[in-house]
């Protein structure tokens, strides 16, 4: 059964880091042609694809936001990471870590508010 | 960036009613490899999103045969075949051929 669960911190201040882990079970990011990816989702809005990380460890970024995403794994442990530097209100949103370039299994989203 | 226009972005259906959604992509969605990555989601009220359709037309294993996709190049259709109170929700239409991978706007199906 596959699962992904995300974490962070629920709020923080503009200018700070946001940091992500996404916890998944039932397959391994070691194997060949899997990703992880994240997509963010302003309330009543559209969803917005951020970055994703490959099982080789290749990693691919929004360009609209590249300069302040990093994308990382930890294999043994079946975690992915995002971190988004420079936070601003704009990006308030549930963020939500999908498997594969097909999106077939999501998380539940984790709501990130960013205020002073 | 591929962009990918949703029509229309509101449906509103009775219940048992087929019911269309199209997705327009301002480039081929034609992979070198040959596939054609787009597929379809669900997100039902506060829910994240699910997966229906991937590589155009295949239906992802549990999801009810009344939905079905077609399409090639940059048009491509989502049909439901007699709606039911469970599809409300809002549709999206997403692109994994070309990066940065990119979404529809959506289309939110309601009841009439």
């Amino acid at each position: 059964q596959v699962t992904l669960k995300e974490s962070g911190p629920g709020i923080l201040q503009p200018s700070q880091t946001l940091s992500l882990t996404c916890s998944f079970s039932g397959f391994s990011l070691s194997t060949y042609g899997m990703c992880v990816g994240w997509i963010r989702q302003s309330s009543g809005k559209g969803l917005e694809w951020l970055a994703n990380i490959w099982w080789n460890d290749d990693k691919y970024y929004n360009p609209s936001l590249k300069n302040r995403l990093t994308i990382s794994k930890d294999t043994s442990n079946n975690q992915a990471f995002l971190k988004i530097t420079n936070m601003d209100t704009a990006d308030t949103a549930t963020y939500y870590c999908a498997r594969n370039w097909a999106f077939d299994y999501w998380g539940q989203g984790v709501m990130v508010t960013v205020s002073s | 960036d591929v962009v990918l226009t949703q029509t229309p972005p509101t449906l509103s259906a009775t219940i048992g009613q087929s019911v269309s959604i199209s997705c327009r992509s301002s480039q081929s969605l034609l992979h070198s490899n040959g596939n054609t990555y787009l597929n379809w989601l669900l997100q039902r009220p506060g829910q994240p999103p699910q997966l229906l359709i991937y590589l155009v037309s295949r239906l992802e294993s549990g999801v009810p045969n009344r939905f079905s996709g077609s399409g090639s190049g940059t048009d491509f259709t989502l049909k439901i075949s007699g709606v039911e109170a469970e599809d409300l929700g809002v549709y999206y239409c997403v692109q994994s051929t070309h990066a940065p991978w990119t979404f529809g706007g959506g289309t939110k199906l309601e009841l009439k």
